[in-house]
């Protein structure tokens, strides 16, 4: 079974200052981890993605995320915000190793950019 | 190649009727999963299909609802007897055979008067 927490509703940042946001998860088992991005009445959009490979993913619109296993955590950050990085952002795990299962995810962040 | 095609993108249903939403894949992938998202909460899985086969339905509700992917045609998930409880968004996913991303659709937003 697997689980994921998202620390923060809500995040408020100014356009230009760091973004980070905060996802730690539980996984009985090696996980797969992803983060997805969801503007107003769409769809998600996959931002990036950790499959066993690489610890620090790159992702698009400047974002990247680390793998760290010893604190069990995914944060996901981005050097200089910009406006249109306002949007909510999902966290979800699956089960590693191949096998293609649905996607568990926390209740997301919403981004403020401040102007 | 087109993405994840949902329809319709807006479903309004009175109490008591059936509601059906459709996905069609991304051209080549064969796993579909619908997920739904209610307000203020995050995506929660409901089933996962591949053509002609039921993966797993573990967060599916037990009663009214109802999911398929047959061999031709998009996926569909039905709603019987809708309640104002069904009203929230749901999502389609798919992923190619052995591919371990999901790429979502626009989802249906359905509201239930």
């Amino acid at each position: 079974a697997q689980s994921v927490t998202q620390l923060g509703s809500h995040v408020s940042v100014s356009e230009g200052a760091l973004v980070l946001l905060r996802c730690n998860y539980s996984s009985s088992v090696p996980p797969y981890l992803f983060w997805y991005v969801q503007y107003p009445n769409q769809g998600l959009q996959l931002l990036l993605k950790y499959t066993s490979a690489a610890t620090l993913v790159k992702g698009i619109n400047g974002f990247e995320a680390e793998f760290k296993k010893s604190e069990t955590s995914f944060h996901l950050t981005k050097p200089s915000a910009h406006m249109s990085d306002a949007a909510e952002y999902f966290c979800a795990v699956t089960a590693g190793g191949g096998g293609a299962d649905g996607l568990t995810f926390g209740k997301g962040t919403h981004l403020i950019i401040q102007p | 190649n087109a993405g994840v095609m949902q329809n319709p993108r807006h479903l309004v249903r009175r109490r008591g009727q059936e509601a059906r939403l459709r996905c069609s894949p991304m051209k080549g992938h064969s796993h579909v999963y619908w997920y739904r998202q209610l307000p203020e909460e995050g995506l929660k899985f409901m089933v996962y299909l591949q053509k002609e086969n039921i993966i797993d339905e573990s967060g599916m509700p037990k009663e009214r609802f109802s999911a398929e992917f047959p061999k031709e045609g998009p996926s569909i998930l039905r709603i019987q007897q809708v309640v104002r409880g069904d009203s929230a968004a749901y999502f389609c996913a798919s992923s190619p055979a052995g591919g371990n991303t999901q790429y979502f659709g626009p989802g249906t937003r359905l509201t239930v008067l």
